[in-house]
């Protein structure tokens, strides 16, 4: 069956970087893209943006841009997010999720608390 | 960017059918997707191109467009239904989701 599956929680200093993986398994991976949604404490869902694992493109969330940066590794059907100078209000859920114009299925979430 | 309005919360008995509404400008363009969401659990698509249910979700879920507007219908409501729902859609710039809806079973 179709799965993602996410790399385990972070806790990380404001200014830090965090880089979440998500493995995927049970499809072509270079078939879909993969897209990045996360979800802060007791908030809603919040688009991150979404990388083509088929050639890279990616399209990121403009109030994201120059913050973060998708990449995918096909020779291990991963992708990865990474996110630089946290701040506080990064605290968040960080999901992947296959596909660009909807989303099916969802990873099981990675959280990251900015903390000092 | 455009935005996605869902009413904060639609309460309902069990065996009655609840509507929740998504509105926003660009839907009569673009296609809408629904997301049930349990507590501590990630998302799951259950309506995709507006009224197309994915397998494995089950008969009583809906969709439905009208204009500006787009309708997740749940039929005969069951407690296990009890969760936030989110409206989404997408363009070529990107994608923006619903503020949510939680649905409460009475």
């Amino acid at each position: 069956q179709v799965q993602l599956v996410q790399s385990g929680a972070e806790v990380k200093k404001p200014g830090a970087s965090v880089k979440v993986s998500c493995k995927a398994s049970g499809y072509t991976f270079t078939s879909y893209g993969i897209s990045w949604v996360r979800q802060a404490p007791g908030q809603g869902l919040e688009w991150m943006g979404w990388i083509s694992a088929y050639n890279g493109n990616t399209n990121y969330a403009q109030k994201l841009q120059g913050r973060v940066t998708m990449t995918t590794d096909t020779s291990t059907s991963t992708a990865y997010m990474e996110l630089r100078s946290l701040r506080s209000d990064d605290t968040a859920v960080y999901y992947c999720a296959r596909g660009g114009r909807w989303f099916d299925p969802w990873g099981q979430g990675t959280l990251v608390t900015v903390s000092s | 960017s455009y935005e996605l309005t869902q009413p904060p919360s639609v309460s309902v008995s069990p065996g009655q059918t609840a509507r929740i509404t998504c509105s926003g400008d660009a839907l009569p363009k673009q296609y809408a997707y629904w997301y049930q969401q349990k507590p501590g659990q990630a998302p799951v698509l259950v309506i995709y191109k507006d009224s197309e249910r994915p397998s494995g979700i089950p008969e009583r879920f809906s969709g439905s467009s009208s204009g500006t507007t787009v309708t997740l219908t749940i039929s005969g409501v069951q407690a296990e239904d009890e969760a936030d729902y989110y409206c989404q859609s997408a363009d070529s710039s990107g994608t923006v989701f619903g503020g949510g809806t939680k649905l409460t079973v009475l």
